[in-house]
């Protein structure tokens, strides 16, 4: 199957700091790549669906200055959580979707705490 | 045992035994459906997708049905494993016109506990 790499997979930082989270596709070419977050005992929520090459598209209500989404490449999406403040602490999940694909193939996760 | 109603949160079953999770969607026509597993701490893996154009698909211990008539689907687990234990999610995507095509669409889950 399709292979998500997410990195890091916990990260702590102080309140004020930038942190950048890695989204790869390991062994097939995401034209699209998709950040979400995840409260406890919630459903995922998406935040934004990125293109590469493109400009991302965020959801609403999803603050772009604050989680800047670059997606350079076929392989490769980040997203920068800019200016960090405890209530950015949550859990960051990106997936990857083939060209013409239906199937989204999750990376393992990112736990973000906030001091 | 066999969840019942939407948005049950949580499913408790016997380890050996069947599992059946429902999930319940709006739109008549929603044509394709994934189902994702996700353990604790870890992002949701794929593990069965669906057309409507049939109503039952079968995978490795995994049976999904489609029932367009009602707008209903669910997963079951044959002989349930501890490893099992997880929340699943049924999804759909979504076709948006702008902004990078389908965006999916997640259920509210299911948390699947497994009594030794």
């Amino acid at each position: 199957g399709a292979v998500v790499s997410q990195h890091p997979s916990r990260v702590i930082c102080k309140s004020g700091t930038s942190v950048k989270i890695e989204c790869r596709s390991l062994d097939f070419q995401a034209t699209t790549m998709f950040w979400y977050r995840q409260f406890p005992k919630k459903s995922l929520m998406l935040m934004a669906t990125s293109n590469e090459g493109s400009k991302a598209t965020y959801e609403q209500g999803v603050e772009k200055d604050k989680f800047l989404i670059n997606h350079a490449s076929l392989t490769l999406s980040t997203l920068t959580v800019t200016s960090a403040h405890p209530e950015d602490s949550s859990f960051y999940i990106c997936s990857a979707r083939s060209a013409g694909g239906n199937i989204q193939y999750f990376g393992a996760g990112t736990r973000l705490s906030v001091l | 045992g066999e969840s019942v109603g939407l948005h049950l949160p949580t499913l408790s079953v016997q380890e050996g035994d069947n599992s059946i999770i429902n999930c319940a969607y709006s739109n008549s026509a929603s044509d394709y459906f994934i189902w994702y597993k996700q353990e604790s701490g870890k992002g949701p893996q794929f593990i069965i997708d669906i057309r409507s154009n049939m109503d039952k698909r079968q995978g490795q211990r995994v049976t999904v049905l489609l029932n367009k008539t009602v707008k209903h689907l669910s997963l079951q687990i044959a002989a349930t494993q501890p490893g099992d234990s997880a929340v699943y999610f049924c999804a759909e995507p979504l076709f948006r016109f702008t902004g990078g095509g389908n965006k999916l669409t997640f259920g509210t889950g299911t948390q699947l506990k497994v009594e030794l």
